[in-house]
């Protein structure tokens, strides 16, 4: 079983509407994040949690919020699609310690439409 | 504003050939500089790391080089193999920066049989 898993993997959605995506984790890891994949701008981190009580925002949280439901959970809200949130979405996960390696889910494909 | 600026944005490389992907910095508390390979479909996956005390750093085919004075440091693929065909990204982190990972924009290599 993979590691670090996402659902849905893939998503099409119409404008306005909510959306969860969720992030599940069997490394025991303490530090989740959400990125977001955009052709020609690589990836840019939305929010990162160092652990469940500690939640924090990214680069470009805007129009997200998350949540984290326990240390194997980390889920991402898009609270009302739109358009330019159609981007390839991924978890990933790390030790506490620093500086150590990132760990990525398989990734979810999301369309508004 | 781009924290760690990469380039080319596309590379293709007969077999056997040398591939290399440069990026650059300007944060001097950058302390950790990972590189990370993506084939279509998956998350990124760590590929090698280098931390600023070296200035070059092999693991197999793979080498990175690290300028500290010119904040620039570069990925060396030799004996380039068509499974090594992915896109590579270049990040940085520093401790003081709560370790979060900027992303360069991506390469994406082409090993040609």
């Amino acid at each position: 079983d993979a590691d670090v898993t996402q659902t849905p993997r893939n998503r099409i959605t119409k404008t306005g509407k909510r959306i969860m995506l969720e992030c599940s984790q069997t490394k025991g890891h303490d530090r989740m994040y959400w990125y977001r994949q955009d052709p020609g701008l690589g990836l840019r981190l939305i929010y990162y949690s160092f652990d469940v009580k500690d939640i924090n925002k990214g680069e470009i949280s805007d129009g997200y919020s998350v949540s984290r439901q326990a240390q194997a959970k980390f889920s991402l809200s898009l609270e009302s699609a739109i358009p330019n949130q159609t981007a390839l979405y991924f978890c990933a996960t790390s030790p506490q310690a620093a500086l150590k390696e990132q760990f990525f889910g398989p990734g979810t494909r999301l369309t508004v439409l | 504003q781009q924290q760690v600026k990469q380039s080319p944005q596309s590379l293709i490389v007969q077999k056997g050939g040398i591939s290399i992907i440069n990026c650059a910095y300007e944060n001097t508390a950058f302390d950790y500089f990972p590189w990370y390979q993506q084939f279509p479909g998956k998350g990124p996956a760590l590929l090698i790391a280098i931390r600023p005390d070296v200035s070059e750093k092999k693991e197999g085919r793979f080498t990175i080089s690290f300028n500290k004075s010119a904040k620039q440091f570069s990925l060396h693929i030799m004996d380039s193999q068509p499974g090594d065909s992915a896109t590579y990204f270049c990040a940085a982190s520093s401790v003081s920066g709560a370790n979060n990972l900027f992303f360069g924009t991506g390469t994406r290599l082409t090993v040609i049989p």
